[in-house]
Order: C-alpha cells, then sequence, then structure tokens
C-alpha cells in the first residue's frame, strides 16, 4: 500500500529553527508537496520537490532524497505565525496525491 | 485568499436531510477535486473532475454525489448522511498539463456537521 509518515505534533521556540520529517512509500514518484495550514483555513502551497536536494524560498527550505523516500521541512527564525499544521504529499505515478495526516506544530514564545 | 471559494462555510443537517456543497474556481483551471478531511487523517481523495469529466471516484458512497457543470464551478451533492461522514470538506483545483506540477490550490472549506 501507499502510505506517507510524518510526526503529528511538534513542539518550538520563536526564533528557533525546527525540521519536520516526511517518509513515503508510494506507487512511483512524481514530485513531493509540502502545504501549510492554519486552524480553519485552507491549506497552502509552500514547496515542490522532484530532484533531490534542497530548495529554499525565504525562511523555508524544503530537502528531498528520493533513494530514501524521505523529505523534510525546515523553518528558520520561527515566528508565532508559523503555528500551523504541515502537511507532506507525494504524486505518485498516476499523478494521484497521497497525503500524510500532517505534523501539528506549536510555537510558544 | 487562493481564488477557489467554498460555500457554505459550516453546514449542520440531520441524516435525512438533502443539501449541496458548492466550490468556485476563479484561476481558469482545467482539474478540479472534492477532499474529505478528517481530525489527524490523511486528506482524503473523493472526487476528480479534469476538463468537466470525472475521472475518479475512489469508492465514495453513493450519498455523495458530485457535479460539475463547467470548469470553475464544482457541487458536492449529499443526501441521508451518516454521523461519521462530518468532516472538513475541502475543494482545490488545478492546472493540469504539460510544464505544470499540478499544484493543487485549496478552498476555505466547509464544516459539515451530520446529526
Amino acid at each position: 500500500g501507499q502510505n506517507i509518515d510524518q510526526p503529528t505534533e511538534m513542539t518550538a521556540t520563536e526564533g528557533a529553527i525546527v525540521q519536520i520529517n516526511c517518509t513515503y512509500q508510494t506507487s512511483g514518484f512524481n514530485g513531493l508537496f509540502w502545504y501549510q495550514q492554519h486552524a480553519g483555513e485552507a491549506p497552502t502551497f509552500l514547496s515542490y520537490n522532484v530532484l533531490d536536494g534542497l530548495e529554499e524560498k525565504g525562511r523555508f527550505s524544503s530537502f528531498l532524497s528520493r533513494s530514501k523516500g524521505y523529505s523534510y521541512l525546515l523553518l528558520k527564525e520561527l515566528q508565532m505565525k508559523d503555528s500551523a499544521s504541515y502537511l507532506c504529499a507525494v504524486m505518485d505515478s498516476n499523478y494521484q496525491l497521497i497525503w500524510g495526516a500532517g505534523t501539528k506544530l506549536i510555537i510558544k514564545p | 485568499e487562493t481564488g477557489v471559494t467554498q460555500t457554505p462555510r459550516h453546514l449542520v443537517m440531520g441524516m435525512t436531510n438533502k443539501k449541496s456543497l458548492k466550490c468556485e474556481q476563479h484561476l481558469g483551471h482545467n482539474a478540479m477535486y472534492w477532499y474529505k478531511q478528517s481530525a489527524k487523517k490523511p486528506l482524503e481523495l473523493m472526487f476528480v473532475y479534469s476538463l468537466e469529466e470525472r475521472v475518479e471516484n475512489n469508492s465514495v458512497p453513493s450519498r455523495f454525489s458530485p457535479e460539475c457543470p463547467n470548469s470553475s464551478h464544482l457541487f458536492l451533492h449529499l443526501h441521508t448522511l451518516q454521523p461519521e461522514d462530518s468532516a472538513l470538506y475541502l475543494c482545490a483545483s488545478s492546472q493540469e498539463g504539460s510544464g505544470s506540477y499540478n499544484e493543487q490550490f485549496f478552498g476555505p472549506g466547509t464544516r459539515l456537521t451530520v446529526l
């Protein structure tokens, strides 16, 4: 079966750095997405990785290792507004998105 | 504001009621999706419409009936629902085709409670 694993919840301190991991087992691979979802709001796109390596976009970076079936989202200089759920999703060989259950990130002052 | 709107934002219905959820996208996309989001569970894809034709069903119970009258509008018709159908229903759209990695844009969702 297809599976995406990510931690259920993480806590970090304002101004610090946090890494959210995602491992996957899917039938084929056509890219990995990270989305941010604030409580009661729509998920919004953060990043897309299809090749191995690190993609940096401001305070957020996303890393992919296809051989290990592994990705992480790195958030730097954490702000209170970064408190949200972070969803990992993989596009399989049928171009269908397989979603993880999301990681709830709690930022403390 | 993602360019995808959903109405209503909240809906409470009894098991014998019939209601419809509406989604509209203002992005010129050619694909639209219905997802179910339950607490602490992955997003569940319910239906996909590409170029106004349904391409995915994913064994959704028949009490959920989608309708896509044109590329900008998507409906989810609900009837005789069960309490376990209570969830957040999300609509999304994307542009399928070459040169695109099919990033999906989501609406804010409809919070459905079935009594």
